[in-house]
């Protein structure tokens, strides 16, 4: 069965990086994006952006341009969210998800990971 | 950049009540697009409905999901215990996802 499995919480002092990892099992990692979606305590739902495990492209949400590096290791399934430049409002959980790749597919996200959280605090 | 702005915030009805739930776009938008999700307290959110009408896999037929253009509907026939938590609308487009901020079906 499909499965999105991520690492645990973090906690991180302001200005430094967090990398987050999301490791897929149960279909072809590289036959679908892997998305990152980022919850603040009592908050919504905000995308962050997606990478194409086959050919590594990446597309970033505008808030997140130039603070935010998302990679994949195709030899072990996984994909990485790496933030940097942390501050307090980055204190949140971060989901992985799945959808497919193709544009002539709904593009919605399918399967999701457990989410990690992520702290900032000093 | 399309803004989605879901209505009401918060949903206060019993269980066995009919829900409601609108998204609007900022500017029309291709329904094979729109998506909603349920979310629990402590949960990734689960997909209920894509395609504006499609039902995933497993979802009860008393969610159903209708619209076009700007304004988008989730319908939620009778409310089961289970049903009470929230809802996202999201939209794909231009290469970008975005989500609505939620409504709260909460229990009265």
């Amino acid at each position: 069965q499909v499965q999105l499995v991520q690492s645990g919480a973090e906690v991180r002092e302001p200005g430094a990086s967090v990398k987050v990892s999301c490791q897929a099992s149960g279909y072809s990692f590289t036959g679908y994006y892997i998305h990152w979606v980022r919850q603040a305590p009592g908050q919504g739902l905000e995308w962050m952006g997606r990478i194409n495990p086959k050919s590594a492209g990446t597309v970033y949400a505008r808030k997140f341009q130039g603070r935010v590096t998302m990679t994949r290791d195709t030899s072990i399934n996984t994909a990485y969210m790496e933030l940097h430049g942390l501050i307090y409002d980055d204190t949140a959980v971060y989901y992985c998800g799945r959808s497919c790749g193709d544009i002539t597919c709904p593009l919605h996200f399918d399967y999701w990971g457990q989410g990690a959280l992520v702290t900032v605090s000093s | 950049e399309i803004v989605l702005t879901q209505s009401p915030g918060t949903l206060s009805l019993s269980p066995g009540e009919r829900a409601t739930l609108s998204c609007r776009a900022s500017q029309s938008v291709s329904s094979s697009y729109l998506t909603w999700y349920q979310q629990k307290p402590g949960q990734a959110p689960r997909l209920l409905i894509y395609g504006a009408s499609r039902r995933d896999t497993g979802v009860p037929d008393r969610f159903s999901g209708s619209g076009s253009g700007t304004d988008f509907t989730l319908t939620i026939s009778r409310l089961e215990p289970e049903d009470f938590a929230v809802y996202y609308c999201q939209h794909y487009g231009s290469s970008l996802w975005t989500f609505g901020q939620g409504t709260k079906v909460e229990i009265k």
